[in-house]
């Protein structure tokens, strides 16, 4: 199994900032994944974070507005930029499990965008 | 693209009723996982399926996956309050194996003591 630690776990930010967030896995994997979650709402995958390279994003989300780093196999962030309201979402990040594909998620980050 | 359904999309039942939930799709899978997220939490792995037909149970839940690999159904007996949560499916297609799961809009579930 693999525990993810993700901060923080909250925030609340103004309009035209930017949020980074933090994801921690206490061993090595290898893929991350960052997933957002609206109010009440199912999980929406935003991109695969690649150790190494760039992100690889779904369709609706762009680099520019969702930058990913993963310099290591353990730890992964993805910046919000230029924040407006409709970002105010919950933020998960995920890791997959070497052995039976299962997904492990962090607590995930609640937005609140002002 | 799948086009994934889960039904009731919410359901609120009083502690000791049955219900079930089901996720749908045209598409076949390889396999289907369902989860299960707490608010505050992410969401959980309970199950995953992998043979068509299959029957899992996990205390008093119990999953099944369709024969054709297009469906799945969790039964939930004697439901108690601990069962409150947010229940996702979430199908992984063939070859799909190391791809970011796509999950269903889940079934809000809320158990009255």
């Amino acid at each position: 199994s693999a525990v993810i630690s993700q901060k923080p776990s909250r925030d609340i930010c103004q309009r035209g900032t930017s949020l980074t967030i933090q994801c921690q896995v206490d061993s090595q994997v290898t893929m991350m994944f960052w997933y957002r979650q609206q109010p009440g709402q199912s999980l929406t995958l935003i991109a695969t974070a690649n150790q190494g390279s760039e992100a690889t994003y779904e369709s609706g989300f762009v680099i520019d507005k969702f930058p990913i780093s993963r310099p290591n196999l353990t730890f992964s962030t993805l910046t919000v930029s230029n924040m407006s309201p409709e970002d105010s979402s919950i933020y998960l990040c995920s890791a997959l499990g070497a052995r039976d594909e299962k997904l492990f998620f962090g607590s995930g980050t609640q937005l609140s965008v002002l | 693209t799948q086009l994934l359904e889960q039904s009731p999309q919410f359901l609120s039942i009083q502690e000791g009723e049955n219900l079930t939930v089901y996720c749908n799709s045209s598409s076949v899978f390889s396999s289907l996982q369902w989860y299960r997220q707490e608010p505050g939490e992410g969401p959980v792995l309970l199950v995953t399926v992998v043979t068509g037909g299959e029957v899992k149970k996990l205390k008093r839940l119990t999953f099944q996956f369709g024969d054709a690999r297009k469906d799945s159904s969790l039964h939930i007996t004697a439901a108690q309050p601990g069962d409150t949560g947010l229940y996702l499916c979430a199908p992984r297609a063939s070859g799909g194996g190391a791809d970011g799961l796509t999950f269903g809009k889940g079934t809000h579930l809320i158990i009255q003591p």
